[in-house]
This record gives C-alpha cells, sequence and structure tokens, in this order.
C-alpha cells in the first residue's frame, strides 16, 4: 500500500514551453500534497504544500505564477512550470499524506525535467 | 534560519562493516524524524523514524539514535551491503507541521 505515482517520470521541453507534472496517490486520499524540487547532489527542497481544494502554500522564494499547482481531488495534484527555461531542469519530487496515519509521508519517483 | 545538516558528506565503506550516518538539527521545535535512503534518478525511500520521546529506535539491520540535548541524530546501517549504497537523507518536521525539512544527505559507498 501506500503507493505515490509521477507522470512522467522524464520530460525534454523547449525553452519557453509549459510541463505538467501528475502526482497521484494510488491506494489512498491525501489530504496533502507536496512538491520537491532537487538539483544534482543536493537536498531536497520543498517547493510548495497543495491541500485539495484549496490553494497551493508556497515557499519563500518559489514563484506561484511559475509553478502552478492544483490539488482537484484527493488522489490527484499537478505541477506546471510555465515558460520553463534552462535553469528550471531539476528533479521533481512530489510526497503525499495519507490522513489516516499520523506524520505519513509517502514519495513519488520524482520527474526529471530537461529544458533545452 | 533554522536547518538540518549533516557532518559527512561522504562514507565509504567495505561490505560487512557497519555504517553510522550523521545529522545534525538546530531546530528545538522538532518532534519527529525520519532517515531516507535515495537510490540515483529515484525518490527517497523511507528507511525508519523516530519521534523525540525516544532516543533509540531498531529496524532491521538499522538503528536511529536521537541525542536531543545536542540535537543530533543518528542511523546506524548493520552489516552494510552493496544494495545500501545510495544517497542518505534526515529530515524533521514538527507534528502540528507535516512540511519536512531536509539534511544535506551523505553519500555511502559500500565496496565488495
Amino acid at each position: 500500500g501506500a503507493v505515490v505515482s509521477q507522470h512522467p517520470s522524464r520530460v525534454i521541453c523547449k525553452s519557453g514551453t509549459s510541463v505538467k507534472i501528475e502526482c497521484r496517490s494510488l491506494d489512498f486520499q491525501a489530504t496533502t500534497m507536496f512538491w520537491y524540487r532537487q538539483f544534482p547532489k543536493q537536498s531536497l527542497m520543498l517547493m510548495a504544500t497543495s491541500n485539495e481544494g484549496s490553494k497551493a502554500t508556497y515557499e519563500q522564494g518559489v514563484e506561484k505564477d511559475k509553478f502552478l499547482i492544483n490539488h482537484a481531488s484527493l488522489t490527484l495534484s499537478t505541477l506546471t512550470v510555465t515558460s520553463a527555461h534552462p535553469e528550471d531542469s531539476s528533479f521533481y519530487i512530489c510526497s503525499a499524506r495519507d490522513g489516516r496515519v499520523a506524520q505519513s509521508q509517502y514519495f513519488g519517483p520524482g520527474t526529471r525535467l530537461t529544458v533545452l | 534560519g533554522e536547518s538540518v545538516g549533516l557532518h559527512l558528506p561522504t562514507l565509504s565503506v567495505q561490505e560487512g562493516d557497519n555504517s553510522i550516518i550523521n545529522c545534525a538539527y538546530s531546530n528545538s521545535a522538532s518532534d519527529y524524524f525520519i532517515w531516507y535512503k535515495q537510490e540515483s534518478g529515484k525518490g527517497p525511500q523511507f528507511i525508519i523514524d523516530i519521534r523525540s520521546n525516544m532516543d533509540k529506535r531498531q529496524g532491521q539491520r538499522v538503528t536511529v539514535l536521537l541525542n536531543k540535548t545536542v540535537k543530533h541524530l543518528s542511523l546506524q546501517i548493520a552489516a552494510t551491503q552493496p544494495g545500501d549504497s545510495a544517497v542518505y537523507f534526515c529530515a524533521e518536521n514538527r507534528s502540528s507541521n507535516y512540511k519536512l525539512t531536509f539534511g544535506k544527505g551523505t553519500l555511502l559507498t559500500v565496496n565488495p
């Protein structure tokens, strides 16, 4: 149980285009999902917290208009990188919290974004 | 700002040896700590967790020690195997806030 998937696993796009990444909880309802970004040889940095049915909460320094988050259902959150640039190239990882399990947080496999 | 950090960025051990990975945290309000293993190109994998009302917790081949006095966390891996080679992160949060703060990570390399 407690599986989180991400799609796509890998994406290459041209500079200026937008890319949507999906995060799904497969066997539980995720009241909260989190989006992280990880640059090579670095740690995970929290970008935003996504709550179902409400606006995402962004961490300091993360542009909300650049990284659009939608959490339309209890099993799906999407991150859209708008007008992507090479510096947005990174490993994007989501996690999902199962509200029935205290302090649970299950991570997805990550999405490798390369912007040319 | 408050953060979670690691003393050693890399650790190389021989297969069969025990490994110890350390982590220092500075947020005294943290009450929950987790160790994750991350293999190349994959998401973090939960290893073991510990709450602040404990100072030791054991799992299969792994032990986490928590010293709240000096704000130090360690992960011990017994009989390290090549499959244990990965980057290990500690993370902390407060039960009132589900956001995790990750440490810098330690690359563990197990030599056969």
